[in-house]
């Protein structure tokens, strides 16, 4: 079965340099989110999309956009590099949230493999 | 807003033994809730879930996870476990009618010792 992917799996940059990380979600699925997790720490929660709006904020800072393109594929692009954002980067997707019912399993996130970014 | 409180950051246990991996939830409104592991350099893998009906849940990898309403508890457990189950264990939960957002916890990191 298709799963959620991301590229590159891994990248380096220096400082205040930027960077883009892609997520393709499953097919059908229409909503992505993107969750950052630092060394030794759980995920947080970025920012989500579905159908191409933005449809929850989490801690996401200000350097970084993303956007989720027709294809439903997102792009995480990152400005302005610090060290601290060194970091795995998942995408996940889901069908639509809320889907039909309580055991829709409608708000189950499929995980990527992660995009590694190391910042130098 | 939900939050999770994973209480064992860390858990040995030799292998064929069995394992409990706690996990304890809060919020004001109905959850779900969910086990996803961590092996090294890799992603999120959904263990298991519940959403709905019966409290005790049965995922891959021979793991179970029971729902406990009053006393916010999610435990995750394993009868025996293996070598390969060495990973880090994340507790999640996401609210009915609200953002759909998985909170996690801070992690279990499990270690299997032969």
């Amino acid at each position: 079965a298709a799963g959620v992917i991301q590229s590159p799996r891994h990248l380096i940059k220096e400082k205040r340099e930027t960077a883009t990380l892609k997520c393709y979600p499953i097919p059908r699925h229409d909503t992505v989110y993107w969750y950052q997790q630092g060394p030794g720490q759980d995920p947080q929660f970025l920012i989500s999309f579905y159908e191409k709006m933005q449809s929850d904020k989490g801690s996401i800072p200000d350097r970084f956009s993303a956007q989720q393109f027709s294809d439903y594929h997102s792009e995480l692009n990152m400005s302005s590099l610090e060290l601290g954002d060194s970091a795995l980067y998942f995408c996940a997707s889901s069908p639509t949230p809320g889907g039909q019912g309580p055991s829709s399993g409608a708000n189950v996130l499929t995980f990527g493999a992660g995009s590694r970014l190391t910042v130098l | 807003a939900q939050s999770v409180t994973q209480l064992d950051s860390q858990v040995p246990v030799f292998e064929e033994a069995p394992v409990e991996l706690r996990c304890n939830y809060s919020s004001s409104v109905s959850v779900y809730l969910f086990w996803y592991v961590q092996y090294p350099n890799q992603g999120l893998q959904l263990l298991l879930k519940y959403l709905s009906g019966s409290t005790l849940v049965k995922g891959i990898n021979g793991f179970e996870a029971e729902f406990n309403k009053s006393q916010t508890s999610f435990h995750l457990r394993k009868p025996s476990v293996h070598i390969s189950d060495t990973a880090e264990y994340f507790c999640a939960v996401s609210e009915r009618g609200g953002s759909y957002i998985p909170t996690f916890g801070r992690g279990t990191s499990l270690i299997v010792h032969p």
